[in-house]
């Protein structure tokens, strides 16, 4: 079965500690996306990446760093210097063209 | 600059009555694809409905409907027979189709269905 997955689900960390939330993709989509959603917001993109090894900035990337060393993965770290990292973070994917992007389940950061 | 606008932050709807949900949206580009997604309170987003910005038609899946103006720029979702599951969050969302550039998605509306 063809999907995004993203570990863990729910995630507790101190403040002052940088922590890398897990995008997994089995659906060889070229292209991989990384959003912030906080409570009773919309999504906000943090950083996007169209091919391997090659990776843009969203509008809030301050804060967060990404690699893109395989097509099927897309990890995202929180570092110490974002202010307010306690959201909901979500992971698409998407072929080029006229097609949907396929999100993840979510992973649920709180920071204290 | 590209962006989307949905005026509606909540909407109540009696159970069974259609709904239509609004979504207007600013663009330069000539061809364009629209979306609309739905979240419910888990978190996931799912996919609804698509519609191209050179279909003709406007599209349809089972219950929902894209109503599409592209002269007024509007892409309004219609859920016929509102059913207690509908209640979620609702996201509007725009890419273009001849560049490589993200998807642009608007600020949603809640949708609350009464029994």
């Amino acid at each position: 079965d063809g999907g995004i997955t993203q570990s863990p689900k729910y995630l507790f960390r101190k403040e002052g500690q940088n922590v890398t939330l897990s995008c997994e993709q089995n659906l060889n989509h070229d292209a991989m996306y990384w959003y912030r959603q906080d409570p009773g917001q919309g999504l906000r993109l943090i950083y996007y990446s169209q091919i391997v090894n090659d990776f843009q900035k969203g509008d809030i990337a301050e804060g967060y760093s990404v690699s893109r060393e395989k097509k099927e993965s897309f990890p995202l770290t929180v570092t110490s210097a974002q202010k307010n990292p306690t959201a909901f973070y979500l992971c698409a994917s998407s072929r080029p063209g006229p097609y949907e992007q396929y999100f993840g389940p979510g992973t649920r950061l709180t920071v204290t | 600059a590209q962006k989307i606008t949905q005026t509606q932050p909540g909407m109540f709807v009696q159970e069974k009555e259609a709904v239509t949900l609004d979504c207007t949206y600013d663009t330069s580009d000539q061809s364009y694809g629209l979306f609309w997604y739905k979240q419910p309170s888990s978190g996931e987003m799912i996919f609804l409905i698509y519609q191209g910005s050179y279909d003709e038609q406007n599209a349809t899946e089972g219950r929902y409907s894209l109503n599409f103006q592209k002269a007024r720029k509007s892409a309004n979702l219609v859920i016929s027979a509102s059913q207690l599951g509908d209640s979620a969050m609702y996201f509007c969302a725009m890419k273009p189709l001849n560049r490589d550039d993200k998807i642009i998605f608007g600020k949603g509306t809640r949708l609350h269905i009464l029994p």
